[in-house]
Formats: C-alpha cells, structure tokens, sequence
C-alpha cells in the first residue's frame, strides 16, 4: 500500500521569498515520486520527478525537490516566488516496479498563494 | 504541438441523462487514464487502458463506462446510474506506464441541472 500526505492545504508567502511546500509518502516498495502544477480550470502539468537517480531533482519554472528516504519526504521548494507561481500543487506517488500496473497516488493538494 | 485534447470545456446534464466526454491524444502514448477531481479530494481514477481494445476499472468506476477502440482515443460516458455525477473530469496519457509521468488534457467540467 502506498500513500501522500501534503501538509498544509494552503500556504501564502511573499512574492520573493522561499516556497516550500511539504510531501510525505509511504510506499512498500521503492517510490517514484511527482510533482504537478495546476492552475485554475486546467488539467495538471508536470513539474518534476524523482525515479531513484539524483536525489536532488531539478524541475520546470525554477522549482526543485529532494528525496530524502530517510523522512520519507518529497518537498518541494523553490528559492524566490513569483506571482505567476499562484496555483495547486500536486505531489503523486508510484511503486516503481518495472511490471503491470503502477498505482499513481495523489495527495490532496496545496494551494499555493503569492502575495505582492 | 502533441497533446491532449479534452471536449468540452464545460457540460451540462439532465438528470437521468447519459453523457460522453471526449479525450483524444496525439502523442503517440500507449496508454491512457480519467480521473476525477473533487475540491480537497486530490484526484481519483475512473478507468485505464494501457493498450487499444483493453481497459481496467480504477477505485470509482461505478456508473462510468469507457472504450479503447483506436489508440488515440478514449471516451467516458457518465451514466445515469452515477449518482453525483458533479465534477472536474481529467483525461491523461502516458508512455506506457505513470512511472514516466502523465501528460494531463485540460479538463471537462461537468455539471448536474
């Protein structure tokens, strides 16, 4: 069984200062784990994804997140926000097996607002 | 450009009423999804195909109803028997497997009247 949890559902900052917004999985298997974007009335956007290479991954729009098995966690940051950063945030995980069906479980999202 | 388009942007049904939604893709993915999304309910998977003239049920597929019949489409019915048919529904495609990612249409909204 695997499962997401997003801490926090909605988080404001100040356009120019850190996002960060926290993803905690459990997984049975080792994970693949996904970031998404959505932005109002619109389908998700892949941001960026881990898939058990570089545990630092580096994604579109300036954003990045680090797999930490550890702590079991997936945050993802980025060092300035941007107003045009205002969206939904998804984090989503898979088992990773190479064989049939990879679950995707998605967590429940955070909004993200940017403050002028 | 390759992707994926949803039709329509918006839908209306009667009570009773049957209705489709269309999700075609033109990036060459083997395999393809719909999920529905509920506000703080993240995203829940109806059905998948993950090659033409196949599909599996997801965790809420009753009262849906889909087909695979060419490799680049993949429509949804919404039937009768779903009872709060209310939603945002998304179509997605992958290579062949979510482990490479999804690439997501832009959503259909449905509404009951």
């Amino acid at each position: 069984a695997q499962s997401v949890t997003q801490l926090g559902s909605h988080v404001s900052v100040s356009e120019g200062a850190l996002v960060l917004l926290r993803c905690n999985y459990s997984s049975s298997v080792p994970p693949y784990l996904f970031w998404y974007v959505q932005y109002p009335n619109q389908g998700l956007q892949l941001l960026l994804k881990y898939t058990s290479a570089a545990t630092l991954v580096k994604g579109i729009n300036g954003f990045e997140a680090e797999f930490k098995k550890s702590e079991t966690s997936f945050h993802l940051t980025k060092p300035s926000a941007h107003m045009s950063d205002a969206a939904e945030y998804f984090c989503a995980v898979t088992s990773g097996s190479s064989g049939g069906y990879q679950k995707v479980t998605f967590g429940t999202g955070t909004k993200l607002q940017v403050i002028p | 450009d390759g992707g994926i388009t949803q039709s329509p942007k918006y839908l209306f049904r009667k009570e009773g009423q049957n209705v489709t939604l269309s999700c075609e893709q033109n990036l060459n993915h083997d395999a393809m999804y719909w999920y529905r999304q509920d506000p703080g309910q993240g995203l829940r998977l109806i059905y998948y195909s993950q090659i033409v003239n196949d599909f599996q049920k997801g965790d809420i597929a009753e009262g849906y109803s889909v087909s695979r019949e060419k490799k680049e489409s993949f429509p949804l019915t919404v039937t009768s028997a779903q009872k709060n048919p209310t939603a945002f529904y998304l179509c997605a495609s992958s290579i062949r497997t979510p482990n490479y990612g999804y690439t997501f249409g832009s959503g259909t909204r449905l509404t009951v009247v």
